[in-house]
């Protein structure tokens, strides 16, 4: 199945843990995000990689570090685990944008399953 | 900073029912509008989209409208069915040079049956 899957699905852990969420995508997509979810279903973006590269990287703390070994794989590693992190995290991916400037044919994205993560 | 907002945030309609989802956005360069459907225990899921230059795309049950003047974008469901119940967010892209995607709050639409 093509797919944007992450892994785990649940992760609860005590604080002060580090823990990561790994992330891989095989839709051939070249931008891989980061999302997280709160308790009021609010999406927000922390971090966005296009070949490797980041190029989005929103007010996140630095205990969240995210790593992109290759376009297909985007892991989110979290030092330090604090109560407040409990949220579900999102992994995205898109197709880049076109070299001219427009928008390839299905931009959106697709996401995967989430990670709920509870600090306990 | 660039914001998208969404109302309501709840909405309950009876089977068979149009239901009405609204969003405004701020950034005068955005261009791409995507909505997403995100059902109990699920990643959401892009179910319709329209782009600056259109102002009406419709996909069977469902269509989004787009008034770039007053920035405003909405999606429509027409015959809603209890399988449309789930929570839908709309987004808009940050100006015409950024992957970015600003989501709205989300609306969680009950369909009663």
């Amino acid at each position: 199945d093509t797919a944007v899957s992450q892994t785990p699905k649940y992760l609860v852990t005590q604080m002060g843990n580090d823990k990561s969420i790994k992330c891989e995508q095989n839709l051939g997509h070249d931008t891989m995000y980061w999302y997280k979810q709160d308790s009021k279903k609010f999406l927000k973006i922390m971090f966005s990689y296009n070949n490797k590269e980041l190029i989005i990287n929103e007010t996140v703390p630095n205990r969240f570090s995210p790593k992109s070994p290759d376009k297909a794989h985007l892991n989110l590693h979290i030092n330090s685990l604090e109560l407040g992190d409990s949220a579900v995290y999102f992994c995205a991916s898109s197709p880049s944008r076109g070299g001219t400037g427009g928008y390839p044919n299905n931009y959106g994205y697709t996401f995967g399953s989430g990670t709920r993560l509870t600090v306990v | 900073g660039e914001n998208v907002e969404q109302h309501p945030s709840t909405l309950s309609v009876q089977e068979g029912d149009s239901a009405v989802i609204k969003c405004t956005y701020s950034d005068s360069a955005s261009n791409y509008f995507p909505w997403y459907k995100q059902e109990l225990g699920k990643g959401p899921q892009l179910i319709i989209d329209i782009r600056s230059n259109v102002g009406e795309k419709k996909d069977q049950r469902i269509a989004v409208t787009l008034n770039k003047t007053a920035k405003h974008f909405s999606l429509h469901i027409t015959e809603t069915q209890p399988e449309d119940s789930a929570v839908y967010f709309c987004a808009a892209s940050i100006g015409d040079s950024s992957y970015k995607l600003i989501f709205g709050s989300g609306t969680r639409l009950l369909v009663r049956p």
